[in-house]
Parts: C-alpha cells; structure tokens; sequence
C-alpha cells in the first residue's frame, strides 16, 4: 500500500507560467514533508520542506502548501523556467520514529520555451 | 565538501555473480542510507545506519542483500548472489543527524544484471 502518492506521472507546462506539483498521503502520522528534485543521472537532491504545524512554505520560486485535512501537499513553481525540468518527488516521514523518508512515484515536469 | 560519492556509477554482471556497491557519506554525517529505484516500486528504502550501527533493515528484499558499515566515512551494499529482478539504481544518501530530515544523495549505481 503506498503511503505516499503522486498521482500525475508528467506535467507539462509552458516557461513562465506557474507549475503545480501534487501529493496525497494515506498516513496521518506523518509530520514533515519534502519535496526533492532529481536530473537524470544524477541523485535527488533536496528542494523545499514543510512541517505539518505549517501549511505554507516559501522559498524563492518555490512554495509548498500543506492541507492537513484533505492529507495533500502541492508544490507550486512560479514562474517556471526550462532548468525547472526534472523528475520531482515528494516524500513524507514521521520524526518520532526514526524519521525515515517514504517518497512518492515522481512526477516528471517538463518546462517549455 | 563532494557530497555524497558511490561507486561504481554503473555495474553490469552477470546473473549469480557477486556484487558490492560503495557509498562515502558527506564527511560528519552521522546517518547513512541506501535506497534502490526500480519503475515498479519506485524509490524504496533498504536500510539505514546511525553511528556506524544498522538501525532498521526491514526494507533489505532477500538474504542475498547485506551491507556494511565498518566506520564512519565507508558503506557497502552487497548483493550475493545477483539476479536480473535486482537491476535498478542504488542510492546512497546521508544526513547529519538520524532526526535531521534532509538527507543528501550520491549520484546511484546504475547496476544491470543480465
């Protein structure tokens, strides 16, 4: 059972507009949440983060939104560049016990010119 | 600092063969983790060590998996023997304190066993 899921497998969008990235997860205990950024070839690298006693997190073009309620978490990139393409995930741990990363499947952003 | 090195970036073997994959975490980093990617099962994690000590290796698919930790700045994962359901990318990945969230990734072993 996937604890964490990233239901849109590719997302395409045009350069400057604004990209939105969603999550949902199935476990309530989870109380931080990720998003890392992976090129090909490479390893993911990290990106923003949110804690769940927060439900927005700014960072530059980055924000992540965190609806407690509905279990879901969105990153929003504005304005979307083409180095924006790149394999996303999200990824949800509980820091209690051991704060290990559970990631979702991806999603592939592909930034247009 | 280099981040987090693995080597070798791509292995290829053949079935039943022995294969040991490589990870130096980012020097001070008390956590180590390793992690493999398949297209099925996405990126999983296989175990994790704090201080150099095998915390949970729940996430290890078979006895043919081991790894290793014998100090702090080396890690190894062995698969013995290999199959071609283990092809995937293994990742390495550290951070500097177990509570810490962020953990940093090596680059993967790309391995391919035919």
């Amino acid at each position: 059972d996937q604890q964490v899921k990233q239901n849109s497998p590719s997302l395409s969008v045009q350069e400057g507009r604004i990209s939105i990235l969603n999550c949902d997860y199935t476990n309530s205990m989870f109380d931080y949440f990720l998003w890392y950024k992976k090129y090909p070839a490479e390893g993911p690298t990290f990106l923003i983060s949110i804690s769940s006693i927060k439900d927005k997190n700014e960072d530059g073009r980055f924000t992540v939104f965190l609806n407690k309620s509905a279990k879901h978490l969105s990153l929003h990139i504005v304005p979307s560049q083409p180095g924006d393409s790149a394999v996303y995930f999200c990824a949800a741990s509980v820091r209690n016990a051991g704060n290990m990363l559970t990631f979702g499947g991806g999603t592939r952003l592909m930034v247009k010119p | 600092d280099a981040g987090v090195i693995q080597s070798p970036r791509h292995e290829v073997t053949e079935m039943g063969q022995e294969v040991t994959l490589r990870c130096k975490p980012i020097s001070g980093h008390n956590s180590l983790f390793w992690y493999r990617q398949t297209m099925m099962r996405g990126l999983e994690l296989l175990i994790y060590f704090n201080n150099n000590v095998p915390i949970d290796d729940s996430g290890m698919p078979e006895d043919r998996f081991s790894a290793k930790m014998p100090n702090a700045s080396f890690s190894t994962l062995k698969i013995q023997p290999s199959e071609p359901r283990d092809s995937a990318v293994y990742f390495c990945a550290s951070s500097l304190r177990l509570a810490q969230e962020t953990q940093y990734f090596g680059p993967g072993t790309r391995l391919l066993v035919l």
